[in-house]
């Protein structure tokens, strides 16, 4: 079974809009977590924000923000006042106690396209 | 920005040929790995090290072998490479296996098999 599902393999927004890209995961275990990262044109994988199973409050990192519900198993990504350097594929990762050395596992992406 | 290099970043061999990539890393992190990217599938771990001469195998391990004789250094090879085998690689560190650890990427290795 999956454990991270991303539903949008392509998403498009306006510049300075706001945007929400969307993951679920799957896990038994307790601990877990949640990471979300950046891959742009060039290739290499920029880590962005991070969620813990048992963080009461939703992370956020300058523009970006992670709505997470645990009861619904996601852990959405929230970009504020988009900008057209946001254009970019984005991956979200978690990271269990089950896999090996606690190892990531990836969603399939989503790629985001900033208009301007 | 973590300090991780990879070389070659990009490399085209012919099947059957063996090639190996270098990750070093200069955090001094006790976890290493290497994962590959492929269209549709996201990152997949290949192989994993947690310390020197320490590793173990990954979800899609097959065809693949790793050492790490230093702390900063963890190599992949390719004993014998095929077209499947024609990926993107990255490699990954992290400082500990908690969950809540981040894992820093290396620039990635472009595989190209003839």
């Amino acid at each position: 079974a999956q454990k991270i599902t991303q539903t949008q393999p392509g998403m498009f927004v306006q510049e300075k809009e706001a945007v929400t890209l969307d993951c679920t995961y799957d896990t038994s275990d307790p601990s877990y977590g949640l990471f979300w990262y950046k891959q742009p044109s060039s290739g290499e994988m920029i880590f962005l924000i991070y969620q813990g199973s048992y963080d009461q409050q939703n992370a956020t990192e300058g523009r970006y923000s992670l709505n997470f519900q645990k009861a619904r198993k996601s852990a959405n990504l929230v970009i504020s006042a988009s900008q057209l350097g946001d254009s970019a594929m984005y991956f979200c990762a978690m990271r269990d106690i089950s896999g090996s050395a606690r190892q990531l596992t990836f969603g399939s992406g989503t790629q985001l396209t900033v208009l301007p | 920005d973590a300090g991780i290099t990879q070389s070659p970043r990009h490399k085209v061999t012919e099947t059957g040929t063996p090639v190996t990539l270098r990750c070093h890393q200069t955090e001094n992190h006790r976890y290493m790995y290497w994962y590959r990217q492929d269209p549709g599938h996201g990152l997949r771990l290949i192989h994993y090290s947690y310390g020197v001469k320490d590793t173990d195998k990954g979800e899609v391990s097959d065809g693949y072998s790793v050492s790490r004789s230093k702390t900063e250094d963890f190599l992949l090879t390719l004993e014998s490479a095929t077209s499947s085998q024609t990926s993107v690689y990255f490699c990954a560190i992290s400082e500990s296996d908690y969950t809540e650890e981040t894992q820093y990427f290396g620039p990635g290795t472009r595989l190209l098999v003839l």
